[in-house]
């Protein structure tokens, strides 16, 4: 096990467009944490699951976004109708007993 | 809410030195974790040490080691013997579930 491994690195969308964007933690971690980071800030928190159950979904940005772990495997996060304003780096992280992992993030970039 | 503030937005220190990164919180929970995170240029979140609030000992880890002050709600980190690897910003964090990051601090180490 590599550790966290996000999909895209990179992904450029034109503002309207929906994106998703992939993340497998390692496969021990029972948790996952998406976060979203802009430049010049540390990552702001939106939502995790532990296991497949979201406990926390209010601090998603908007009803825009959206994050599923279907099979308390990988999750997924989208974000519907892009916005310039959404361009930033996501970042998952899973965790065990609260010994978090990060993931190297997906850039997006919206045009 | 919980707040993480880190008041120095870069710090710059000699190679070999010692150097201490400042960090407060607030918050009203009574079990948390606190961490400190480095991410260089490549962008990955590497953990550098983690702290458990109920803990009264501080964590070391080799050339890193924290000072936290519960009462105070203060967590730096002292990094002694400063590598030029040491180079990236350096992030707060505090939380359970959902972590809270402060803005970072930028390492400088002059060779």
């Amino acid at each position: 096990d590599t550790g966290v491994s996000q999909d895209p690195r990179h992904k450029i969308t034109k503002r309207g467009q929906n994106v998703t964007f992939r993340c497998d933690p390692i496969s021990e971690h029972n948790r996952l944490y998406w976060y979203r980071q802009t430049l010049g800030q540390g990552p702001e928190f939106l939502t995790y699951f532990q296991n497949e159950a979201q406990l926390e979904k209010s601090r998603l940005l908007s009803d825009r976004f959206s994050a599923e772990r279907p099979k308390g495997s990988f999750s997924t996060l989208e974000i519907q109708r892009t916005e310039q304003g959404d361009s930033a780096m996501y970042l998952c992280a899973s965790s065990f007993n609260y010994g978090y992992t990060f993931g190297s993030g997906t850039r997006l970039t919206v045009v | 809410a919980q707040t993480v503030t880190q008041s120095q937005p870069e710090m710059s220190v000699q190679e070999a030195e010692t150097v201490t990164l400042s960090c407060t919180y607030d918050t009203s929970e009574s079990d948390y974790y606190l961490f400190w995170y480095k991410q260089p240029p490549s962008r990955q979140m590497i953990l550098v040490i983690r702290q458990e609030a109920y803990k009264q000992q501080n964590a070391t880890e080799n050339r890193f080691s924290v000072n936290f002050q519960k009462a105070a709600k203060s967590f730096s980190l002292k990094i002694s013997d400063s590598q030029l690897g040491d180079a990236a910003m350096y992030f707060c964090a505090q939380g359970s579930d959902g972590l809270t990051f402060g803005k970072g601090t930028h390492l400088i180490i002059q060779p």
